[in-house]
């Protein structure tokens, strides 16, 4: 299993452009979620999914779209990028929670820098 | 909204050194995860506690859920260079979502 991928794996954006990170996993993990790492922060979520068709926001959601049509991806969409949302972005997998403990896998992160 | 805090926020010793990195909530939580991060990798999850009081051993790491499931520790022994990382904790709060700590960076020299 190649586990939880992410691409690209850096990505420079200027004000106003927008793009798509993708993500995708092998896994048949019903949840997914997209978080972003900032310095002195730690992992924000910005939004999930427990199964295909269905997304809710997280914390930080604002200026954020996503999009749930299989189990395997869930892509990130920026829809107009500013230098606030320079950041590593990660997206995790977690299987159906056995005891309500929601463990995540992550992939290996996308650099992003706005300028 | 629940808040985890995380402390130190960096430490720096050397190789045998014994250490212990603290999460703390002002809520009760339902479960608690420690994972590691290394540089320009995603965070691995190390361990999942989810009964007050329980510990739990991974080699050299205990991993200690506190009785009334608002806080928890890891403690590392003889630490190695290989132990260096960002060390994050995470709660669930009977939701579907976690919320992380800001992290402890761990530096272990040799």
């Amino acid at each position: 299993n190649a586990g939880v991928t992410q691409t690209p794996k850096f990505q420079v954006l200027k004000t106003g452009q927008s793009m798509t990170l993708q993500c995708a996993q092998d896994m048949n993990h019903e949840y997914m979620s997209w978080y972003r790492q900032d310095p002195g922060m730690g992992l924000r979520l910005i939004h999930y999914s427990v199964g295909a068709g269905i997304t809710d926001q997280g914390e930080v959601p604002n200026g954020y779209n996503v999009s749930r049509s299989t189990t395997e991806d869930f892509p990130l969409r920026l829809l107009s990028a500013a230098p606030s949302q320079t950041s590593v972005y990660f997206c995790a997998s977690t299987p159906v929670p056995g005891q309500g403990t929601y463990e995540q896998y992550f992939g290996p992160g996308t650099r992003l820098t706005v300028t | 909204t629940q808040l985890l805090e995380q402390s130190p926020q960096f430490l720096s010793i050397q190789e045998g050194e014994n250490l212990t990195v603290y999460c703390n909530s002002s809520s009760v939580f339902s479960s608690l995860q420690w994972y590691r991060q290394e540089p320009g990798e995603g965070p691995v999850l190390l361990v999942t506690v989810v009964t007050g009081g329980e510990v739990k051993k991974l080699k050299r790491l205990t991993f200690q859920f506190g009785d009334a499931r608002k806080d928890s520790s890891l403690h590392i022994t003889a630490a190695q260079p290989g132990d260096t990382g960002l060390y994050l904790c995470a709660g669930g709060y009977n939701t579907d979502k976690l919320i992380f700590g800001t992290g402890t960076r761990l530096q272990v020299f040799p």
